[in-house]
């Protein structure tokens, strides 16, 4: 079947890095985007990932592989207020799962001191 | 900030009542889409909409839910008749292209029925 998996938790240090995971399957790949959720909040989108590869966006980095399905979000020099959940999204194709994105559950990122 | 405006914030309904919400897409963002998000964070797509005509909407929609989008009045979504499981945030999106590759959220319409 089709669905996006995330780990559900995540802890890092102040100042150091995060790699959120994310796996894949679903009818054909037209994209994968990331969201960043705080408690109460929107969602903000943060990147969007379509070719395999490294994507560098300062603060965040994207890393796409389609032929394993997998993607991850690199947070880097973190600070507490990166503490939030983050959301990966994987639009199928038209046929399949129509355009709407397939989110996974997120990983809520917890950055101590 | 949000430039997708959701109404009501917060809505406390009883079993087997109508429970409606509102949605204000960003300016001159023709698709719009709905999302419940359980207590356990999964995301369920609702419907989605580009201008006022539905493009996809899964069964649950089709059987409980009303939705529109009229054109320069808000988007609707409501569940005829509530149920205890449809407790949520329901969030609304728009994008400025069908293809969707960034969506705007609203801060959600937190549902809670009795």
């Amino acid at each position: 079947g089709q669905g996006v998996e995330q780990p559900d938790n995540l802890m890092s240090v102040e100042g150091t890095f995060a790699r959120v995971n994310c796996t894949y399957s679903t009818s054909g790949f037209n994209g994968l985007s990331w969201y960043q959720q705080r408690e109460g909040h929107a969602p903000v989108f943060l990147s969007y990932v379509v070719l395999d590869g490294l994507k560098d966006s300062g603060h965040f980095s994207t890393f796409l592989s389609r032929s394993n399905g997998y993607s991850y979000l690199l947070l880097t020099e973190l600070q507490i207020k990166d503490s939030a959940s983050y959301l990966c999204a994987v639009r199928g194709d038209r046929g399949g799962s129509g355009n709407k994105l397939i989110f996974g559950t997120g990983t809520l990122l917890s950055v101590k001191p | 900030n949000s430039k997708v405006i959701q109404t009501p914030r917060y809505l406390v309904k009883g079993q087997g009542q109508k429970a409606k919400m509102r949605c204000i897409p960003e300016k001159g963002h023709p698709v719009v889409f709905w999302y419940q998000q359980n207590k356990n964070n999964e995301f369920k797509f609702l419907i989605n909409f580009q201008n006022q005509e539905v493009l996809q909407q899964i069964d649950m929609t089709e059987k409980r839910f009303s939705a529109e989008c009229p054109s320069n009045s808000p988007c609707s979504l409501e569940i005829q008749s509530s149920e205890a499981g449809d407790s949520a945030l329901y969030l609304c999106a728009s994008s400025g292209t069908i293809s969707n590759e960034r969506l705007f959220f609203g801060h959600g319409t937190k549902l809670s029925v009795l």
